[in-house]
Parts: C-alpha cells; structure tokens; sequence
C-alpha cells in the first residue's frame, strides 16, 4: 500500500466547498484512490474511489491529476454533519489485504 | 439490510478473561478483516482474511487470533486479555477489489 500523505486538520463553514489533498507519490500501475469518512465511535465509511482524472457521486468528486501523484476529495457545500475524520487509501484496499490507515484529516465545519 | 454485525458493542471485563468478539456478515464477501483504534493511532490492522480458513497477520496481531470457519463469520478471539487491549474494535468486509463496509464498532475495556 502507498504511503499517504493528507493534513492532520482542516476548518471551514457551512455551504463552502471543502478540499482535502492526499499525496502518494509512490502509488504504482494498479492503484486505486479511495477515500473513507469516519464519525466519532463509527466504523469508516466509503465515499468514492477512482483511478485517473475525475470521479463524482451524490456525495463528493475525486481529482486526480495525470501523474496521480496526489488526489483531491471535493465536498461541495459542506454542512455541520459533514464534521469528520476523511483518510486516504491508495493500492488494492479490499478487506483481505494488509492495510495501513494513516492518520486522516480531521475536518470541521462551523456555523 | 446489508451490513457487518459485531457484538458485543460494548464490554468491560477483566485482565486474564477469555473473551470473542463475533463478527458476521451478510453480503457474501470473501475478504474480512478486524482493526482496533486508539487516540492518536488511527486505525491499525489486527488480523486479515482472504476467505475461508486463510488468515494472515496485520500490523498489531500480537495477543489476538482469529478463525475463519465460515464465509460469514471472523471472530477475534483474546485468550488473555490485558490492560493495553483496551481500545475500539471494527470488523470490516469486502468483496475482490472493492471498498471494505465496517461495521459499528466494539468498545471493550479492560480492567
């Protein structure tokens, strides 16, 4: 699995659109991105996952640029729920493979 | 529904106390996998699953094992729990090459 690298912290306000950039500049051929979100004493949960260029679904957009060195998650208009901790995978990260979560962005967003 | 079942959700007991943590699932996956996570730590991984009766260590699987008897079921097993097991369990799921579902989460304490 790729080592990531995404800030520990990020604040922002309701109806603002939040942007949290990972870096792995190791991710190899067969490496997807995908990206979880975790609420306080909750299991992770998945929000999206691609390979090149750009992925939306109701919930947010994935940016990847050509060299897919790094990866923006996009949460457009943020509201108070979406308070959170959002990690970054990269490689092969189905449940029956050695993983290694990272610290993850912790995102709040205020009134 | 689908979903990954875990109980107990909550547990206080004793050092030296057997204890299982069931884990079940019903979406017919063949990946399985326990993470425990601690403050500050994030979410490491204790134990994977590739399918039925094929296990292999995580990063943290010292004091802990696990079966794999069934497709649906991962039990995490403490033959001798200690103090520093105290911490939130997940159990997740996954198919080949997909996203892991968690499930809500264990929090034993250990006395």
């Amino acid at each position: 699995l790729a080592k990531t690298t995404q800030p520990i912290s990020m604040d922002s306000y309701e109806g603002q659109e939040v942007n949290i950039t990972c870096s792995h500049n190791n991710i190899a051929t067969n490496d997807y991105i995908t990206w979880y979100q975790q609420f306080p004493s909750q299991g992770p949960r998945f929000i999206i996952q691609g390979y090149k260029t750009k992925v939306t679904n109701e919930v947010a957009s994935l940016f990847i640029p050509a060299d897919r060195k790094s990866s923006t998650l996009s949460l457009p208009r943020v509201s108070l729920s979406d308070t959170a901790v959002y990690y970054c995978l990269v490689g092969v990260t189905a449940a029956g493979n050695k993983l290694t979560f990272g610290g993850g962005t912790r995102v709040l967003v205020k009134p | 529904e689908a979903q990954v079942t875990q109980n107990p959700r909550y547990l206080i007991t004793v050092t030296g106390k057997k204890l299982t943590v069931t884990c079940s699932q019903n979406m017919n996956h063949e990946y399985m996998s326990w993470y425990r996570q601690d403050p500050g730590l994030g979410l490491r991984q204790i134990y994977y699953s590739m399918n039925v009766e094929v296990t292999d260590k995580g990063d943290v699987p010292e004091g802990y094992k696990v079966s794999r008897k069934e497709k649906r079921n991962f039990p995490l097993i403490l033959e001798s729990p200690s103090p520093n097991q105290t911490s939130l369990y997940f159990c997740a799921s996954s198919s080949v090459n997909q996203p892991q579902h968690f499930g809500d989460g264990t929090r034993l304490s250990i006395l």
